[in-house]
């Protein structure tokens, strides 16, 4: 079975400065793991997803995340915080013996103060 | 021309209602999932369909019932409606069940049972 752990429900950061939303994985079986963005009241757009290829993946907005596997993690960054990246951001994970079941961690809402 | 849409937006009801959510895709997709996004933002999938046929039932109240015409479309009719079922919920579709999939979500439908 797979599960997905993000550390920290709220993270707050100054306009400009360094985002590190982190996420923890658990899987049986080699995983694909994902990041979506959600903005108020919208759905779930995808960030960036890892396959398998490269370990070091980037994505939309400057956003990009390296799967590490020794460590269990697929945390996400950005080198410098934009007011327009202030959303709720969910890791996922999922597996080929999943049947296409994205499980999703708890979510982890971004500030980004001027 | 919104990919995966969803109506209503915003559904207030009595307990003990019984009520429907429609949702369409136009990507020509085959997959289309129900996701039930909590109050604390957790989200947890409930069910999904592959061309017209249950794949993933998730242990939901069998108040719960998908109904898939075609595979452009999922719907979801809950019958005597709980508070505990005031919820987002969230409609989605991929390309086919592969785990590596990105999925497109709708944009929502708030569900305030009172």
């Amino acid at each position: 079975a797979q599960s997905v752990t993000q550390l920290g429900s709220h993270v707050s950061v100054s306009e400009g400065a360094l985002v590190l939303l982190r996420c923890n994985y658990s899987s049986s079986v080699p995983p694909y793991l994902f990041w979506y963005v959600q903005y108020p009241n919208q759905g779930l757009q995808l960030l960036l997803k890892y396959t398998s290829a490269a370990t070091l993946v980037k994505g939309i907005n400057g956003f990009e995340a390296e799967f590490k596997k020794s460590e269990t993690s697929f945390h996400l960054t950005k080198p410098s915080a934009h007011m327009s990246d202030a959303a709720e951001y969910f890791c996922a994970v999922s597996a080929y013996n999943q049947g296409g079941k994205l499980i999703f961690g708890q979510g982890t809402e971004l500030s980004v103060k001027p | 021309d919104t990919a995966v849409s969803q109506t209503p937006k915003y559904l207030v009801t009595q307990m003990g209602n019984d009520k429907s959510i429609k949702c369409e895709q136009n990507l020509g997709h085959d997959t289309m999932y129900w996701y039930k996004q909590d109050s604390k933002k957790f989200l947890k999938i409930m069910f999904s369909y592959n061309n017209k046929e249950l794949i993933i039932n998730e242990t939901v109240p069998n108040r719960f019932s998908p109904k898939s015409p075609d595979k452009a479309h999922l719907n979801l009719h809950i019958n005597s409606l709980e508070l505990g079922d005031s919820a987002v919920y969230f409609c989605a579709s991929s390309p086919n069940r592969v785990p590596n999939e990105k999925l497109f979500f709708g944009s929502g439908t708030q569900l305030s049972v009172l």
